[in-house]
Formats: C-alpha cells, sequence, structure tokens
C-alpha cells in the first residue's frame, strides 16, 4: 500500500536559518502529493501541493518540488521564522478516486531567536 | 467562505460512555473523511463519504466506531463503550469532488480525552 516516510523531529534551528524537512513516499500510481502545518493548539492547515512530476508547490515562502526519480517531496524554506514553529506533515493522495490522505508521521520544528 | 467545522472542542467522558462528535464539511464539498489523531499513532483515516455512494469504513479501528452523513452534508462519528486508547483527536475534513488532485480541508478537530 501507499506510505510517506519522513524525517524524524524535532527540528531546532535558528531565525533565519535554511530548513529542509525529508519527505519520500511509496504508491502504486501517481499521487499527488501535499504539506500540511499544524501550529500549536490548531487543525492541519493546506501549506502546499504538487500533483505531477517535476511540479514545484510554493507558499509562505516553502517550496517542495515532486520528484518521482526519487520519489521525493522535500520541503524547504530559505530563511525561517519564530512564527514558523509548527508540526509539518507530508502526505499522498490518489487523485482518481478521492481517496484517504496517507500521511508522514509529522516533523516538529522548533525556531528560536 | 465558511471552513469545516467540529463540535464540540473538547468531550470527557468516562470509560464505557457513547459519544458523538459532529462535522459540518464546506458548504457544496461533496466528498467527507474522518481521521483520528493520537500520540502513537500519527494520523489516521477512519472512514470517507463520498455523495451518496456507500461509505469507505477501511480504517475503522473496531465495531465500535460508526459514522453516518445525512443529507450529503452534516457527519456524525459516534464511538460506543469509550475505551481509554480512544483518546485522540478526532479531525474532519472535506473535499469538492470526487476527482481531481486531492485537496482536503481540515477543520480543527475535537480532542477527546476517556477517564
Amino acid at each position: 500500500g501507499d506510505s510517506v516516510t519522513q524525517m524524524e523531529g524535532p527540528v531546532t534551528l535558528s531565525e533565519e536559518a535554511f530548513l529542509t524537512i525529508n519527505c519520500t513516499y511509496t504508491a502504486t500510481g501517481y499521487p499527488s502529493l501535499f504539506w500540511y502545518v499544524q501550529y500549536p493548539g490548531e487543525g492541519l492547515q493546506l501549506l502546499l501541493k504538487a500533483t505531477k512530476a517535476d511540479d514545484k508547490g510554493s507558499n509562505k515562502g516553502f517550496e517542495a518540488t515532486y520528484r518521482k526519480e526519487t520519489t521525493s517531496f522535500h520541503l524547504e524554506k530559505g530563511s525561517v521564522q519564530v512564527s514558523d514553529s509548527a508540526v509539518y506533515f507530508c502526505a499522498l493522495s490518489d487523485p482518481g478516486t478521492a481517496s484517504k490522505l496517507t500521511f508522514g508521521t509529522g516533523t516538529r520544528l522548533q525556531v528560536t531567536l | 467562505g465558511a471552513g469545516v467545522s467540529q463540535s464540540p472542542s473538547n468531550k470527557v467522558t468516562e470509560k464505557g460512555k457513547d459519544v458523538e462528535l459532529r462535522c459540518d464539511p464546506i458548504s457544496g464539498h461533496t466528498a467527507l473523511y474522518w481521521y483520528r489523531q493520537s500520540l502513537g499513532q500519527g494520523l489516521e483515516f477512519l472512514i470517507y463519504f463520498q455523495g451518496n455512494s456507500a461509505p469507505d469504513k477501511s480504517g475503522l479501528p473496531s465495531d465500535r466506531f460508526s459514522a453516518e452523513r445525512t443529507g450529503g452534508s452534516v457527519s456524525t462519528l459516534t464511538i460506543q463503550r469509550t475505551q481509554q486508547e480512544d483518546s485522540a483527536v478526532y479531525l474532519c475534513a472535506s473535499r469538492r469532488g470526487a476527482t481531481g488532485d486531492g485537496t482536503q480541508y481540515f477543520g480543527p478537530g475535537t480532542r477527546l480525552l476517556v477517564l
């Protein structure tokens, strides 16, 4: 079945540091890929998405590129802020059948001054 | 417009009691999902409704869990004879239709604590 593997956290960075959170997936077809973010005490929010190979999703300075050859969708940001502290979830979905999202375990990011 | 709403936001119950959790999806969204977020298991799919089709119940952990969706809109997740391991945050999500890129929009969740 489908699965998502993302790097273990927590990740602790100083403000303005570069961020990478690795995500790889296993899927039988051509899934859509997502990054969701969960701020403390809040629900899941869609951060960005990509629906086909080589697509780049971007939002709020975050980027991720759908790499079919390496089955990866790594999240990057050039300069993190304290307000980016949250838990980040990588997920995939089969686009044709409106099926469930399959999530990674989540990576907690803590940004300090 | 209004997002996905869930109620109650928090629920404390005693072991063995039944609980009902409610989800109001985004207006016009035909697909509705329930997930469970717990410390040991991460985010788990529970059940999926699409229009008037039979729901996909493949993620329900036991027969104590059930869900219905009335009139293609509001959904209720019911847990009977609650156990302490049912303590978790229950998330509802909706999606516009049966096809497309799969984007789901989540509600704030119901935090359930079983004592």
